[in-house]
C-alpha cells in the first residue's frame, strides 16, 4: 500500500510558535488526510484536502497540497501545550485502502 | 454521544491463547477497520469491512480473524498463530468506504507473555 512519509519526524517548539510538518507520497491521489494522536489514544481526524484543492484551513490549522511535488504540509499556528501529539498523514492506496505514514511527534513546551 | 468503543483498554494474555478485542460503533457507519500500531510506527491495516456481512484482508491479516455480523460490531480475534501479537490495536469506522474520514476508538493495548 502507498504510504505518506512525514518530515521532520520529531519537532520541539515553544508555546506560541508555529509548527510545520511535511508529508510526501509516491503515486497520484484524490485526497490526503491529516490526523492527530495524543499519547495512548486513538487518532482524531483533522483535515481532508482533495486533489483539486491547494489549501485548506481549520481553526489554527492550515494544510497545503502540491500534487506536482506529491507533497502536503500541515501548519499549526500559535501552538499550545495541548497541541503536543503525533501527527499523521494518510493517503488512499491500493483498493482505496487508507495508508498512514509513521507520524511526526510534536512537543510544545509551555 | 456517537462514537466508537473499544474494550478492554488493556488486555494481558499468555502465549498460545486466542483473544478477542471488541469494537462497537453507534455512528451508523458502513465501513469498519482494524489497525495495528507498534512503537514509533505508523498504522498497519489488519482487516476491513466495507459493509455488514463482508470483510477483506488488509496488509497484515495473518494470525488474525474478524466477523461483521452486525453493522455496529467488528470484533477482532488475535489467534495463537500471530507471531508477535503484543501491540496497540485501533478500530475505526467511516461513513462510506471511499474518501471518508476515519473515526477511531481509543485502542486496546494487548500484551502477550
Amino acid at each position: 500500500s502507498q504510504q505518506g512519509e512525514e518530515d521532520p519526524q520529531a519537532l520541539s517548539i515553544q508555546e506560541g510558535e508555529n509548527a510545520t510538518m511535511n508529508c510526501s507520497y509516491k503515486t497520484s491521489i484524490n485526497n490526503l488526510q491529516w490526523y492527530r494522536q495524543n499519547s495512548g489514544r486513538g487518532l482524531v481526524h483533522l483535515i481532508l484536502i482533495r486533489s483539486n484543492e491547494r489549501e485548506k484551513h481549520s481553526g489554527r490549522l492550515r494544510v497545503t497540497l502540491d500534487t506536482s511535488k506529491k507533497s502536503s504540509s500541515l501548519l499549526i499556528t500559535a501552538s499550545r501545550a495541548a497541541d503536543t501529539a503525533s501527527y499523521f498523514c494518510a493517503t488512499p492506496g491500493g483498493n482505496n485502502r487508507l495508508a498512514f505514514g509513521k507520524g511526526n511527534q510534536v512537543v510544545v513546551i509551555p | 454521544d456517537g462514537g466508537i468503543t473499544q474494550s478492554p483498554k488493556y488486555l494481558f494474555r499468555k502465549e498460545g491463547q486466542n483473544v478477542t478485542l471488541s469494537c462497537e460503533q453507534n455512528l451508523n457507519h458502513d465501513a469498519m477497520y482494524w489497525y495495528r500500531q507498534d512503537p514509533g510506527q505508523g498504522l498497519r491495516l489488519i482487516y476491513y469491512s466495507q459493509i455488514v456481512n463482508d470483510f477483506q484482508k488488509g496488509d497484515i491479516a495473518e494470525g488474525y480473524s474478524v466477523s461483521r455480523e452486525k453493522k455496529e460490531s467488528f470484533p477482532l480475534t488475535v489467534t495463537s498463530a500471530q507471531k508477535n501479537p503484543t501491540a496497540f490495536y485501533l478500530c475505526a469506522s467511516s461513513i462510506e468506504w471511499r474518501n471518508s474520514p476515519l473515526h477511531f476508538g481509543n485502542g486496546t493495548r494487548l500484551t502477550v507473555t
